[in-house]
């Protein structure tokens, strides 16, 4: 099935630092990624989609520059959290969606593990 | 856009009993909808799945059922045991268009008693 690898499982980052987080789809090619914040006892919240090989669209409210998202490669998709402040502690996941021709659940959107990030 | 609410926010049954949660969505685009299980700490996993041109789909204890006209689908867990207390969401999606974007409902918290 359908694996998405996401790295690292959690981070400790000083107050100005940028923190990158690795999104990775092992067994399938994903051109569409997407990226979602996640508060305490709260709901996953879209921060932005992400193709292959174009800049990724953002939702309302969400600063690009502040989260940067690559997605060079069929596999792989990157969000870096730049000059990161305490407000953006959170849990980060990603998404990667299978596309037919693959043997995967047509359209099928698999989840990462998440990302725990705390700014100190 | 679309729009996906999950009720209830919490839920607590006895071993062996059912539970039921209802999610209602706005976009007659939709026709992708999904449930996914969240364990502490963990990335949503993926449960069950329906498309609109099902009605009911079951898979052992777990059972989704969606009624576009209504726009509304449920997720029906049978004979429940510990390990299926989680955080459970609903989602809708257009398979295309739309940018493909999966909406969540807001959660609910299923708790199993022994």
């Amino acid at each position: 099935g359908a694996v998405v690898s996401q790295h690292p499982s959690w981070v400790i980052c000083k107050s100005g630092t940028s923190v990158k987080i690795e999104c990775r789809s092992l067994d399938f090619q994903a051109t569409t990624m997407f990226w979602y914040r996640q508060f305490p006892k709260q709901s996953l919240m879209l921060m932005a989609t992400s193709n292959e090989g174009s800049k990724a669209t953002y939702e309302q409210g969400v600063e690009k520059d502040k989260f940067l998202i690559n997605h060079a490669s069929l596999t792989l998709s990157t969000l870096t959290v730049t000059s990161a402040h305490p407000e953006d502690s959170s849990f980060y996941i990603c998404s990667a969606r299978s596309t037919p021709g693959q043997g995967l659940p047509i359209y099928g959107y698999t989840f990462g593990s998440g990302t725990r990030l705390t700014v100190v | 856009g679309e729009n996906v609410e999950q009720h209830p926010s919490t839920l607590s049954v006895q071993e062996g009993d059912s539970a039921v949660i209802k999610c209602t969505y706005s976009d007659s685009a939709s026709n992708y909808f999904p449930w996914y299980k969240q364990e502490l700490g963990k990335g949503p996993q993926l449960i069950i799945d329906i498309r609109s041109n099902v009605g009911e789909k079951k898979d052992q204890r777990i059972a989704v059922t969606l009624n576009k006209t209504a726009k509304h689908f449920s997720l029906h867990i049978t004979e429940t045991q510990p390990e299926d207390s989680a955080v459970y969401f609903c989602a809708a999606s257009p398979m295309t268009g739309g940018g493909n974007k999966l909406t969540f409902g807001t959660g609910t918290q299923l708790k199993v008693e022994l």
